[in-house]
Order: structure tokens, then C-alpha cells, then sequence
């Protein structure tokens, strides 16, 4: 069965760095979502992305955070100077179109543990 | 907007004894909702799904819920738990237009020998 794939699996960065969270959802979905999941916490959605550009995001998704799809396959999570509030597990998801969007599920990768020092 | 309360942090069962983990949600219109297991340092995996079709849904590992539009619940159940359920539960309600979902608290299910 086709998978999310997220690399990578822990990423341990400086604060004030910058660092890519990347993905490669499933290759026939057109719907793809950054989440995370601070530790003890429930999981938050941060943005989703369609058609090459955000449709949606959250009150969380500042002008730290920036997502790209730079050619046919990644899906990227950037996030400029780190904060040590920015330590999360944070997830991508992709979800197909369908005939009926609602009924399409969305399809995880196992996240990316970001540790910020 | 949407949300979900699992009503439940933790549910400790024995092996063999039923599963239960509550959800309520509420929505301004007829919801999409979803059970997701994440088990420890894995990702999140899809076990069903209710999206306006049959109010009894059945998904992996033998588990199913039940959408009781009356109560707004969309409890998870399983008749017998197995060791290799012990997980965390997420119930979870399509959010929007754009699909984005909206997450309950979690249930960590313990399963005793």
C-alpha cells in the first residue's frame, strides 16, 4: 500500500536556525498537510496545501513557517529561526481527491521529532 | 466549528475484555469523522471512518464505531482486546472546506495480560 514517507525521522537543531521538514506524499493525492503534535499535547493542524498553493492555515502558521512543493514529489516544512517552542513531532499528510472529498481519509507519514536546543 | 472531546486520557482493560473509548463531537452540519491509532513512535494510521453513509462503521482490527446523531457521539469499541492495541486513539472531525482536521486530546488504551 502506498505510503507517506517523512525524512527526517529526528532532527535535532540550534535555536535561531532554520530547518526543512520534508515529505513525499502519496503520488497520486493533491491535498497535502503539515500538522504537529507538541509532546503531551493533541495534535494541531498547521496548514494545507493544493493546486501549488496554501489554501489554508492556522493561527499557528506565521511568517516563521513557509511550505513549497518544489517539483513533482516533496512536500517541504520550513520553519526560519527556530524557537524552543517549535520542539514537536510534526506530521504530513496527503489526502486523493476523489468524487466525494469528504470520504477521502487522510494519509499520514510517522512524523518528524524536532528537537530545538 | 468543529471539535471533539474524548472524554477518556487513559482506559486500562484486561486482554480478552472489551474496548471502549468515547468520543462527542460537535459540528454545525453533518460531520465527516475518523478514528486514528498512533502507536508509540509511529505515525497515525486510519482504523475507520464516518462520512454520512451507514451509522455503524466497521474498520481494522476488528474495531468499529457507532454515530448516534441524537447524543453526537462517535464512540470506538472492540469486543476483545488484544496486547497489540495498547496505542493512543485519536477521534478526529473533518474541520473545513480545505479538509484540514481537528484532533480530540487522545485516549492512551492500556491492554494487562
Amino acid at each position: 500500500e502506498p505510503e507517506v514517507t517523512q525524512t527526517p525521522s529526528h532532527q535535532v537543531t540550534q535555536m535561531g536556525q532554520e530547518v526543512i521538514l520534508r515529505c513525499v506524499p502519496i503520488s497520486n493525492h493533491l491535498y497535502f498537510y503539515w500538522y504537529r503534535q507538541i509532546l503531551g499535547q493533541k495534535v494541531e493542524f498547521l496548514v494545507s496545501f493544493y493546486n501549488n498553493e496554501i489554501s489554508e492555515k492556522s493561527e499557528i502558521f506565521d511568517d516563521q513557517f513557509s511550505v513549497e512543493r518544489p517539483d513533482g514529489s516533496n512536500f517541504t516544512l520550513k520553519i526560519r529561526s527556530t524557537k524552543l517552542e517549535d520542539s514537536a513531532m510534526y506530521f504530513c499528510a496527503s489526502r486523493d481527491r476523489g468524487q466525494a472529498f469528504s470520504n477521502q481519509p487522510q494519509h499520514f507519514g510517522d512524523g518528524t521529532r524536532l528537537s530545538i536546543l | 466549528a468543529q471539535s471533539v472531546t474524548q472524554l477518556d486520557s487513559h482506559v486500562s482493560v484486561s486482554e480478552g475484555t472489551p474496548v471502549l473509548l468515547r468520543c462527542n463531537y460537535s459540528s454545525s452540519y453533518s460531520p465527516s469523522l475518523f478514528w486514528y491509532v498512533q502507536h508509540p513512535n509511529k505515525g497515525l494510521q486510519l482504523l475507520l471512518k464516518y462520512t454520512s453513509a451507514a451509522t455503524l462503521v466497521k474498520g481494522i482490527n476488528g474495531f468499529e464505531a457507532e454515530f448516534k446523531k441524537s447524543e453526537t457521539s462517535f464512540h470506538l469499541t472492540k469486543p476483545s482486546a488484544h496486547m497489540s492495541d495498547a496505542a493512543e486513539y485519536f477521534c478526529v472531525v473533518d474541520g473545513g472546506s480545505q479538509g484540514n482536521l481537528i484532533f480530540g486530546k487522545g485516549t492512551k488504551l492500556s491492554v494487562k495480560p
